[in-house]
C-alpha cells in the first residue's frame, strides 16, 4: 500500500533563507509524486509534480524537489523564502493509470520577518 | 472564470439536518472527487466519479451520497448531518494525460466549510 511522510507539521524559516520541506513515500511500483500549497482559506494548487525522466524537477514560485529513489523521499526545496511563501505544503503520491492520491499530513511554513 | 467552483462556500447548520454542496468544473476533466479536510488539515479521499460512474467510494458513512449529473458536475449530499461532519469539503477534478495515459493531475475548488452546531 502507498503512503506518504511529511516530517515536521511546522517549519518556520527566515525571510531570504532556505526553504526544506520533507517528503518520504513508500510505493511498491513506480510512484508519481506531487506538491501542493494551500494559501488560507484556499484550494490545493500544484506547485510541481514528479513522473518520469529528470529526477530534479521545478515547479511554481521558485520552488523544486528531487525525487530519490534510493532514500524514498521527495523533498521540496526554495533557495530563498519569501512572505508570500506562508502556506500549508502536501505531499502526495500516485501510481501510473490510477485514479487515487494519497496525501501526506502537511506542512505549515512560516515565513519570518 | 473559475476552474473548479464549489458552492456554497460557507454553511452552517443544526445537527439533524440535510444538505448538499455543488461543485462545477469547466475543465473539460472526465473525473472528479470529492476530499474531507478535517481541523487538522488531514486530506482524505471520499468518492470520485469518472464519466459519471462511481469509481473510489472509501469508507464514508452512508449519510453521504455523491451525485454526478455529468461530466462537469459532482455533487455531494449529506444527511443528518452530526458534529463530526465539520470540515472543509473540496472537490477536485482531473483528466489522465501524460505519454502512455497515465498520470493524473489533480485541481482543486476553493472549499466549502461546513459548521454543523
Amino acid at each position: 500500500a502507498q503512503s506518504v511522510t511529511q516530517l515536521g507539521s511546522h517549519v518556520s524559516v527566515s525571510e531570504g533563507a532556505l526553504v526544506l520541506l520533507r517528503c518520504n513515500y513508500s510505493s511498491s511500483v513506480p510512484p508519481y509524486l506531487f506538491w501542493y500549497v494551500q494559501y488560507p482559506n484556499q484550494g490545493l494548487q500544484l506547485l510541481l509534480k514528479y513522473t518520469t525522466g529528470a529526477t530534479l524537477v521545478k515547479g511554481i514560485n521558485g520552488f523544486e524537489a528531487e525525487f530519490k529513489k534510493s532514500e524514498t523521499s521527495f523533498h521540496l526545496t526554495k533557495p530563498s523564502a519569501h512572505m508570500s511563501d506562508a502556506a500549508e505544503y502536501f505531499c502526495a503520491v500516485s501510481e501510473a493509470g490510477t485514479y487515487k492520491y494519497i496525501f501526506g499530513t502537511g506542512t505549515r511554513l512560516k515565513v519570518l520577518a | 472564470d473559475t476552474a473548479v467552483s464549489q458552492t456554497p462556500k460557507y454553511l452552517v447548520t443544526q445537527m439533524g439536518n440535510d444538505k448538499s454542496i455543488k461543485c462545477e468544473q469547466n475543465l473539460g476533466h472526465d473525473t472528479m472527487y470529492w476530499y474531507k479536510q478535517d481541523s487538522k488539515k488531514f486530506l482524505k479521499i471520499m468518492f470520485s466519479y469518472n464519466n459519471k460512474e462511481l469509481i473510489i467510494n472509501e469508507t464514508v458513512p452512508n449519510r453521504f451520497s455523491p451525485k454526478s449529473p455529468d461530466k462537469a458536475h459532482l455533487n455531494l449530499h449529506i444527511n443528518s448531518l452530526e458534529l463530526g461532519d465539520s470540515a472543509v469539503y473540496f472537490c477536485a477534478s482531473s483528466r489522465i494525460s501524460g505519454t502512455g495515459g497515465s498520470v493524473n493531475i489533480q485541481y482543486f475548488g476553493a472549499g466549502t466549510r461546513l459548521s454543523v452546531l
